[in-house]
C-alpha cells in the first residue's frame, strides 16, 4: 500500500466516547501533521510531529491528544467532545528538509461526527 | 509570517471555457507555492508546486500556474474546463521552515 492511509473514513462517536483516529504512511517522510477542515472554514493545522517530535500544537483543545510512536504512524485520540468538533480531520506527510518544501501528501480523512 | 488570498470563494464556468483561480500571497522570504484540489469527501491532492526556478509550473490534468514575484500571485488556470475539474481548490505557501498556510479555498463549478 502507498501513500497516507487514514483509518476509520467514517466515525459517529457520543460526547462521552473515547475513540482514536489512525494515520500511516508508506512514503518514507519525515514528518506528519493533523488538520481540522470544518464547513465553510479554512484549514486548521492541529499538530506537527518533525522526527516523531511534537513541534506545534495550535491552541488545540485537550480533548484532542496526539500521539506519534514512529514516524510511520500517527494517532489522533479523542475524548468528551462537543457537537462543534464534528468535521473532516485530514493527516498528511511530507520530507521536510530546513529551507526547502516540497509539498504534502495527504490522506483521504476521516469524517467525524459528535453526537 | 505568511498568508495566502484566494479570490472568489466560488467560480462557475462553462464546460470548455477557460479557468481561472486567483491566488495571492504574502511572504517575507521567497515562497513556495502550491496549489491543492479536493474532490468531496477526499483529502488534498498536489496539483503543482513552485519552488524555485521556471516560473511558468505545468501540473496534472492541464492545469498551470505562473509566479510572478511583482504581483505576489500565483493564479491556477486551465485552458479548457472539463465536468471532472468541479472541486475544491486551495493555494498554499511556505517558507520552507514553516508548515503549509493554506488560503480559504475556491470552488470551482463547471455548467454543461
Amino acid at each position: 500500500e502507498t501513500g497516507v492511509t487514514q483509518t476509520p473514513r467514517h466515525l459517529v462517536m457520543g460526547m462521552t466516547n473515547k475513540k482514536s483516529l489512525k494515520c500511516e504512511q508508506h512514503l518514507g517522510h519525515n514528518a506528519m501533521y493533523w488538520y481540522k477542515q470544518s464547513a465553510k472554514k479554512p484549514l486548521e493545522l492541529m499538530f506537527v510531529y518533525n522526527f516523531k517530535e511534537q513541534t506545534e500544537n495550535n491552541s488545540v483543545p485537550s480533548r484532542f491528544s496526539p500521539e506519534c510512536p514512529n514516524s510511520s504512524h500517527l494517532f489522533l485520540h479523542l475524548h468528551t467532545l462537543q457537537p462543534e468538533d464534528s468535521a473532516l480531520y485530514l493527516c498528511a506527510s511530507s520530507q521536510e528538509t530546513p529551507g526547502q518544501s516540497y509539498g504534502y501528501t495527504f490522506g483521504s480523512g476521516t469524517r467525524l461526527t459528535v453526537v | 509570517a505568511q498568508s495566502v488570498t484566494q479570490l472568489g470563494s466560488h467560480v462557475s464556468v462553462s464546460e470548455g471555457a477557460l479557468v481561472l483561480l486567483r491566488c495571492n500571497y504574502s511572504s517575507s522570504v521567497p515562497p513556495y507555492l502550491f496549489w491543492y484540489v479536493q474532490y468531496p469527501n477526499q483529502g488534498l491532492q498536489l496539483l503543482l508546486k513552485y519552488t524555485t526556478g521556471a516560473t511558468l509550473v505545468k501540473g496534472i490534468n492541464g492545469f498551470e500556474a505562473e509566479f510572478k514575484k511583482s504581483e505576489t500571485s500565483f493564479h491556477l488556470t486551465k485552458p479548457s474546463a472539463h465536468m471532472s475539474d468541479a472541486a475544491e481548490y486551495f493555494c498554499a505557501v511556505s517558507s520552507g521552515n514553516t508548515p503549509l498556510v493554506f488560503g480559504k479555498g475556491t470552488r470551482l463549478s463547471v455548467i454543461a
